[in-house]
């Protein structure tokens, strides 16, 4: 599975849009992005994933360049409840796929 | 539509002692999913299974860890003999089959060795 870089922290206001950006570089073809985030002492939570076009749902958008190397996942007006740890996951298309985890990016939602 | 399910939510053992976990996926997944994570670490696959097949076991520490999923329902997970660096947060996750699958996850039991 391709790596994925994250800076390791953010804040952002609440009511503000939240753009958590994700470097990878590496992903090949049959790939997907995906987003999970882990709010504290809770299980991850699916949020979105594309191949290569840009995706929304009512939770997020998720927007992926066109050389498919980084992608940035938004959250349109942050609440206080999204303050978690989000990760973005590279994963092949074919079948059922093992979740490998990195550090995420730790948002904080600022009152 | 019921979640994914674990039980127990926590658990305390001394070192040398047995636990079982379990994991009900939601109804009609065939696909269930442990991980885990320790202390200060990242979350960690450990197997998957697709109905009560194991398809990949590679993430499986050591052979003290025992998972089954006996009629491809629910599934659980024996440590035997618990070693102090067991100690963690284990996941467990579901998803259908077919088509790019989002997993969803439980959440959580809270295993502690002392």
């Amino acid at each position: 599975d391709a790596k994925t870089t994250q800076p390791t922290s953010m804040d952002c206001a609440e009511g503000r849009a939240a753009n958590l950006p994700c470097n990878h570089s590496t992903i090949s073809g049959n790939e997907y992005v995906y987003w999970y985030r882990q709010i504290h002492s809770q299980g991850p939570q699916y949020i979105i994933h594309g191949l290569k076009n840009n995706e929304t749902n009512e939770m997020a958008s998720l927007i992926i360049t066109e050389d498919r190397k980084s992608s940035t996942l938004i959250l349109p007006h942050a609440t206080l409840r999204d303050t978690a740890v989000y990760y973005c996951i590279v994963t092949a298309i074919q079948g059922a796929q093992k979740l490998v985890f990195g550090q995420g990016t730790r948002l904080t939602i600022n009152p | 539509e019921a979640g994914v399910t674990q039980f127990p939510s926590h658990s305390v053992i001394e070192k040398g002692q047995t636990v079982t976990l379990r994991c009900d996926p939601i109804s009609g997944h065939d696909n269930l999913y442990w991980y885990r994570r320790v202390m200060g670490k990242e979350i960690k696959f450990l197997l998957h299974f697709v109905k009560e097949s194991k398809q990949d076991e590679s993430g499986m520490p050591n052979n003290r860890f025992l998972a089954e999923r006996t009629g491809g329902t629910y599934s659980t997970l024996k440590v035997q003999p618990a070693e102090l660096e067991d100690s963690g947060v284990y996941f467990c996750a579901s998803s259908p089959s077919g088509g790019p699958p989002e997993q969803y996850f439980g959440p959580g039991t809270r295993l502690t060795v002392t």
